[in-house]
């Protein structure tokens, strides 16, 4: 079984602060998804990255791949409190078909 | 159009109840999934359907029944329920043939069993 190891948990911080999540793991994965949930509300996808050492930029969203393709970051520039929310990434693999593996998901507050 | 939907947005059912959750897709996606997901926790898998048959079943109780009529529906019967079964349920579906598997996901359904 894939494990997909993400951190912090929680994080809380202010209105124009950067902040850095991480997805980690020992095994490749083809492809990693990013989400975004709201409180009642599905996740809804903000990025998949393929290519290994992959940048990828949403606004003021930069989500990497890493070169071995084990691991992601998702860093935010300037947090507004829009950004609140619980981030999840999820890893595809090739041999797994159609099933994702979820990281544990973080918990972000910003608060104005 | 990267929508799906789900009907009802919420529902609470007692523990003798039957009923069914529905979601529907017109990306013309051929994978198709049910989630259970609990506060604060990631989305646990519970059914897989590709190409309307049912491929992965993750032991799910089988208080749960899932059917896909077709390759833009599905649908979750529930049965004798348990409160701990009291959770957002999310469909999500995703093209099959391709190199990676996005997934999108609905609005999920708010299930309060009492």
């Amino acid at each position: 079984t894939q494990l997909l190891e993400q951190s912090p948990q929680f994080l809380s911080i202010q209105e124009g602060e950067n902040l850095t999540v991480y997805c980690n793991s020992s095994s490749v994965f083809s492809s990693l998804q990013w989400y975004r949930q709201e409180p009642g509300e599905g996740p809804v996808l903000l990025v998949t990255v393929v290519t290994g050492g992959e940048v990828k930029k949403l606004k003021r969203l930069t989500f990497q791949f890493g070169d071995a393709r084990k691991d992601s970051s998702l860093h935010i520039t300037a947090a507004q409190t829009g950004d609140t929310g619980l981030y999840l990434c999820a890893g595809a693999e090739r041999n797994a078909g159609n099933m994702l593996t979820f990281g544990g998901g973080t918990r972000l507050m910003v608060k104005p | 159009d990267t929508e799906v939907t789900q009907t009802p947005k919420h529902l609470v059912m007692g523990m003798t109840n039957k009923k069914s959750l529905k979601c529907e897709q017109h990306m013309g996606h051929r994978a198709m999934y049910w989630y259970k997901q609990k506060a604060k926790k990631p989305p646990e898998l519970m059914f897989v359907y590709s190409y309307e048959k049912l491929s992965i079943n993750e032991s799910v109780p089988s208080r749960f029944s899932p059917e896909c009529p077709n390759s833009s529906l599905l649908n979750l019967h529930l049965h004798a329920l348990q409160p701990e079964d009291s959770a957002l349920y999310l469909c999500a579906s995703s093209q099959r043939d391709r190199s990676f598997y996005e997934q999108y996901f609905g609005p999920g359904t708010r299930l309060t069993v009492t």
